[in-house]
């Protein structure tokens, strides 16, 4: 069946690193992939969208990437913050059948001081 | 500007009652969603609403949920004889078309007793 992939263990880095998390998806081919934050208690942020047709696409210290032949998005902050800790959710039209977003699991980001 | 509102903030019922969820979209968005988020877990997609066209519901648990929008404007997720298992905040987002990035409001937290 078609589906969404994230990470669902925790990504525990240092503050000033790097942090990457991956989203996979099966079977479909979708024409945009988008990438939300969400902390506790409140309903996600959108952060970025990125198109088939682009295989990158930054915004200050955030980069997505989009690789349809591996049918993944990788999704990086740079310079990470312990106020970047939070909830990451990738989300995609999953099948032509069903128009709406469909939203991963998220991956928790924990940046430690 | 107003965001993506929603009412009330938290209700809590008892098993078998009704429940009527209200949803104020961002003013000129054709497209309205629903999700469910349990404790912990990821956005379970309910149904979505875009524009004039027959709302997608194939995202609904059971024949007790139901929605409809209004005027294209205002929405209304009503849960009929509730369960524990209803038990979730209920998010709703709006977006400008199809395609684009979505704003969600803070969502309802439902208790079933």
């Amino acid at each position: 069946s078609q589906k969404i992939e994230q990470n669902s263990e925790a990504l525990n880095i240092q503050e000033g690193k790097t942090a990457t998390l991956t989203c996979n998806y099966t079977n479909y081919s979708p024409a945009y992939l988008q990438w939300y934050r969400q902390d506790p208690g409140r309903g996600p942020v959108f952060l970025l969208l990125i198109r088939e047709n682009e295989k990158e696409k930054r915004k200050e210290r955030l980069k997505v990437t989009f690789d349809t032949t591996l049918k993944q998005s990788l999704f990086h902050i740079t310079a990470s913050q312990p106020a970047d800790s939070a909830t990451y959710l990738c989300a995609l039209e999953l099948d032509t059948g069903r128009r709406a977003l469909t939203f991963g699991s998220g991956t928790r980001l924990q940046v430690q001081p | 500007g107003a965001g993506v509102s929603q009412s009330p903030s938290n209700k809590v019922t008892e098993k078998g009652k009704d429940v009527e969820l209200r949803c104020d979209p961002i003013s000129g968005h054709t497209a309205l969603y629903w999700y469910r988020q349990s404790l912990g877990q990821g956005l379970e997609f309910l149904i979505y609403f875009q524009g004039n066209s027959a709302p997608d519901k194939s995202g609904l648990p059971s024949d007790r949920f139901s929605a409809e929008r209004t005027g294209g404007s205002v929405s209304t997720l009503t849960i009929q004889r509730t369960q524990q298992e209803d038990s979730a905040v209920y998010l709703c987002a709006s977006s400008p078309n199809r395609r684009e990035k979505l704003f969600f409001g803070s969502g309802t937290q439902l208790s079933v007793l």
